[in-house]
């Protein structure tokens, strides 16, 4: 079964540093990578997305650091706001079936004020 | 950006009951997702639909159906509730034609199977 996996599964930072949130997939038939950002009591909403054939994509505070070799990503969160405390879920997609994505587990960030 | 509700947002059903999950988006996208969600499993996708008429299995879809009778319609339907069943579910929508990859999320509904 193609598998997302996600580390670490619960992750707290204070209030102004920069939390990173890891991802690592097995299939090499993905090609886009979206992490999607989702609030106690709400779907989930796409926060920011990379394709494999860039290393990296940056939107704002938010930046995805993609290593197509080692099948892994990161995402980066820079001067981390307690507004940004919810859980990420990293997620790939091979482009086939409706686009199917397979979403990881997720990483639990807390920001401390 | 797309709008995509879903009815009922809370249930209760009881074990052996009928349950129908409404899902409703208004942006005229081609692909709707069911998933399901659980504490330590994520997002897992039960059904999806290129459009009207059309459904797909999912990666778990023992014991759902979907039903997808327009463009803006997408059911998920349990036709015996079992307490597994218990779950949030979430219902998403796509547009082929501008890639597809992006997926708009519904609010979410809560069933409880007793």
């Amino acid at each position: 079964q193609q598998q997302v996996r996600q580390s670490p599964q619960s992750l707290t930072v204070w209030e102004g540093e920069t939390a990173i949130l890891n991802c690592s997939y097995e299939d090499s038939t993905f090609n886009y990578f979206p992490w999607y950002q989702q609030f106690p009591g709400e779907g989930p909403a796409l926060l920011i997305s990379i394709r494999s054939v860039s290393d990296k994509k940056e939107d704002g505070r938010f930046t995805i650091f993609f290593n197509k070799r080692e099948k892994k990503l990161s995402l980066h969160i820079t001067d981390s706001q307690p507004g940004d405390s919810a859980t990420y879920f990293c997620a790939a997609s091979a482009g086939t079936n409706a686009y199917k994505v397979i979403f990881g587990k997720g990483t639990h960030l807390h920001v401390l004020p | 950006e797309a709008a995509v509700t879903q009815s009922p947002r809370n249930k209760v059903a009881v074990t052996g009951g009928k349950v129908t999950l409404s899902c409703n988006q208004t942006n005229n996208h081609n692909n709707m997702y069911w998933y399901r969600q659980d504490t330590g499993h994520g997002l897992r996708l039960i059904h999806y639909s290129y459009g009207a008429g059309s459904t797909e299995k999912g990666d778990i879809p023992d014991g759902y159906k979907a039903s997808r009778p327009s463009q803006e319609n997408f059911s998920l339907i349990l036709e015996l509730a079992t307490p597994s069943q218990t779950s949030v579910y979430f219902c998403a929508s796509g547009d082929a034609r501008t890639g597809g990859y992006e997926q708009y999320f519904g609010p979410g509904t809560r069933l409880t199977v007793l």
